[in-house]
């Protein structure tokens, strides 16, 4: 069976600090993982996936075998960063998404 | 950008009644998938499909439920008997390639079983 779990469902930060959205997963396979985002009135929308090591918006990835993590990190978060954030890992052809957390920015 | 396009975006029905979702996926995709949202759950996989055919759905996806591509451009989901505990968001999904290529959802559609 696979899983993900984001263990926070609210998640403020003020402008300028750090931001971490904490992912972790269960999965027996070789797991491929995504970050899908939500804006206000907007569709889902991928962010980043662990396989191309890219950094979108400031937002970086690490997939960390080990601890079974895939958290989203920001170096300096922005009120634009305010949305709804989904960890989804992708096995036996589905994407399995997170519960979700919502990150509100306090400018 | 191409988008992936979802009529209606408000649908009401009665218990009972039978319902069609529409979606058309991005042209030169080959993957389709549908998922949904019940107000403050997550965001669960129904069912994927390609090459006209169901490759993979999930225990919600009961026999109620049927997906069809009628013609080249239209994904369609149908409910038959819908059910107060159908009421949610639903998503419709393509991507150009297997599932580990990028995911482009439709803005969904609000569904209200009365």
């Amino acid at each position: 069976a696979q899983r993900v779990t984001q263990p926070e469902k609210l998640l403020s930060v003020f402008k300028g600090a750090p931001v971490e959205l904490k992912c972790n997963y269960s999965y027996s396979g070789s797991p491929e993982l995504f970050w899908y985002v939500q804006y206000s009135r907007q569709r889902l929308q991928l962010l980043l996936r662990h396989i191309s090591r890219e950094s979108i918006k400031g937002f970086t990835a690490d997939l960390n075998k080990g601890e079974t993590s895939f958290h989203l990190k920001k170096p300096f978060a922005q009120e634009e960063d305010s949305a709804m954030y989904y960890c989804a890992l992708c096995g036996n052809e589905k994407l399995t998404f997170g519960t979700g957390t919502r990150l509100t920015i306090i400018p | 950008e191409p988008e992936v396009t979802q009529t209606p975006s408000h649908q009401v029905t009665q218990m009972g009644q039978e319902v069609i979702l529409r979606c058309v996926p991005i042209s030169n995709h080959l993957y389709f998938y549908w998922y949904r949202q019940i107000l403050g759950q997550k965001v669960e996989f129904l069912v994927s499909f390609y090459n006209n055919e169901i490759s993979e759905k999930s225990e919600i996806f009961d026999d109620q439920f049927s997906v069809e591509r009628p013609d080249g451009s239209n994904f369609t989901l149908k409910i038959r008997s819908t059910k107060l505990e159908d009421s949610a968001m639903y998503f419709c999904a393509s991507s150009a390639g297997r599932l580990n290529e990028k995911l482009f959802f439709g803005s969904g559609t609000q569904l209200s079983v009365l």
